[in-house]
């Protein structure tokens, strides 16, 4: 059980377009799913926080227009890159909070890189 | 600010030995701690978890960690390494439930034949 899935698990695409990555949790309810950026080599950074039916919250110096997060269903919730650059280059991983647990479960993640 | 630091960038073990690799949390409150393994081209895995209660906490794989409020940490350990543990392995915490986590840099774990 809890199993977080990531579509895709790799893009790529040109300087200035807009590339969106959903993470689903398969067999369980997220009230809450958070988005990580991993740069090659180093840990994860919270990027932001978002709760079903509301608006995400970003963390101190993420973008919120270049960003943007939806969570329109329990089991959905997309990442948006709005006019990627290649220093947006980097692998992305969600994760996925519900059913009254703490613990967080985490997708495979998406390898994204900006030409 | 709450932190999680992992002193050891890489630790080279043989195998069959045992292993411990450090964390070390700032938080103003107990916090909750975390375990992941990441293998190559996988998605982070939970080991373990510690929120209250026993301070010596048993995960999957035959991992565990024990909680020191007196030193600020949440070692891992593992009395006999295999191969397959070879991975990056990352402490995190958080200060409640709902929040997202805060990871430490991560262990780079070698194992030697």
């Amino acid at each position: 059980g809890a199993v977080v899935s990531q579509h895709p698990s790799w893009v790529i695409c040109k300087s200035g377009t807009s590339v969106k990555i959903e993470c689903r949790s398969l067999d369980f309810q997220a009230t809450t799913m958070f988005w990580y950026r991993q740069f090659p080599k180093q840990s994860l950074m919270l990027m932001a926080t978002s709760n079903e039916g509301s608006k995400a919250t970003y963390e101190q110096g993420v973008e919120k227009d270049k960003f943007l997060i939806n969570h329109a269903s329990l089991t959905l919730s997309t990442l948006t890159v709005t006019s990627a650059h290649p220093e947006d280059s980097s692998f992305y991983i969600c994760s996925a909070r519900g059913g009254g647990r703490y613990e967080q479960y985490f997708g495979p993640g998406t390898r994204l890189t900006v030409t | 600010a709450q932190s999680v630091t992992q002193p050891d960038i890489h630790i080279t073990v043989s195998e069959g030995a045992s292993l411990e690799l450090r964390c070390n949390y700032s938080y103003g409150a107990t916090p909750y701690l975390f375990w992941y393994v990441q293998s190559p081209g996988q998605g982070l895995q939970l080991l373990l978890k510690y929120f209250s209660g026993d301070t010596l906490v048993q995960g999957i794989k035959g991992f565990e960690a024990e909680f020191k409020r007196s030193q600020s940490s949440f070692n891992l350990r593992k009395p006999s390494v295999h191969w397959s543990d070879a991975a990056e392995y990352f402490c995190a915490g958080k200060r409640g439930g709902a929040d997202g986590l805060t990871f430490g840099k991560g262990t780079h774990l070698i194992i030697q034949p």
